[in-house]
């Protein structure tokens, strides 16, 4: 079983919409949590850290579910420019080897 | 800005040669890695280091090796070229253990023939 799973999608949505998709990670011990965008044939970038109590930046929204070892990332107003490769991103506790998902792939139309 | 710098951008190899990706960055990062990215797989981690002098090994390290002399510099070798080693390369750092943000390189894109 890979250590951190992903829908591939694509998730096609319209410009406006709300699409929102989640992250499984096997690994009970996972401590730390991120969501990174890849843009097309572009290096990975952090999007935002996801915290146990939940975050928000702008019209992203990031939740995490220990309970079922999974995190979501929400979507809100979206726009052509977050068109994009989503990849989930787990690492244990105080552990340099992070664990990557394969991403999930969001095409916005207008 | 320079951040993390890789090259080449992209190169074409014959099965059994070698070559070296180069990667540096400006930012005083102690920790830095290769990952390898391919088509329907998470980016996988090939070798890391916590500061000058240290290297490890990842999940894929076979057919690469490291050296970190500088805590700039962090070059890949690839020792005899494989098709299976055909694939999209990320030199990546972070200021420290819990990894926090990882700042990536722009790729190097490999192909073996």
């Amino acid at each position: 079983r890979k250590e951190v799973e992903q829908d591939p999608g694509p998730f096609n949505v319209p410009e406006g919409a709300t699409v929102a998709f989640n992250c499984t990670y096997s690994n009970s011990a996972s401590q730390s949590f991120f969501w990174y965008r890849q843009d097309c044939r572009k290096e990975p970038k952090l999007l935002m850290s996801v915290y146990s109590s939940g975050n928000e930046d702008g019209r992203f929204t990031a939740q995490l579910n220990r309970a079922s070892q999974y995190i979501s990332l929400l979507i809100r107003d979206s726009k052509l420019s977050d068109s994009a490769t989503y990849l989930c991103v787990v690492n244990r506790y105080n552990d340099y080897k992070l664990s990557f998902g394969a991403g999930t792939t969001v095409t916005v139309r207008a | 800005n320079a951040g993390v710098t890789q090259t080449p951008k992209f190169q074409v190899l014959k099965t059994g040669q070698s070559m070296t990706l180069q990667c540096a960055q400006d930012m005083n990062h102690e920790y830095m890695s290769w990952y390898r990215q391919d088509p329907g797989m998470g980016l996988r981690l090939i070798h890391y280091s916590v500061g000058a002098g240290i290297t490890d090994q990842g999940e894929v390290p076979n057919g690469y090796n490291v050296s970190r002399s500088t805590t700039e510099d962090f070059p890949l070798r690839l020792l005899s070229a494989a098709p299976s080693q055909t694939s999209v390369y990320f030199c990546a750092s972070s200021r420290g253990q819990g990894a926090g943000e990882l700042f990536f390189g722009e790729g190097s894109r490999l192909t073996v023939l």
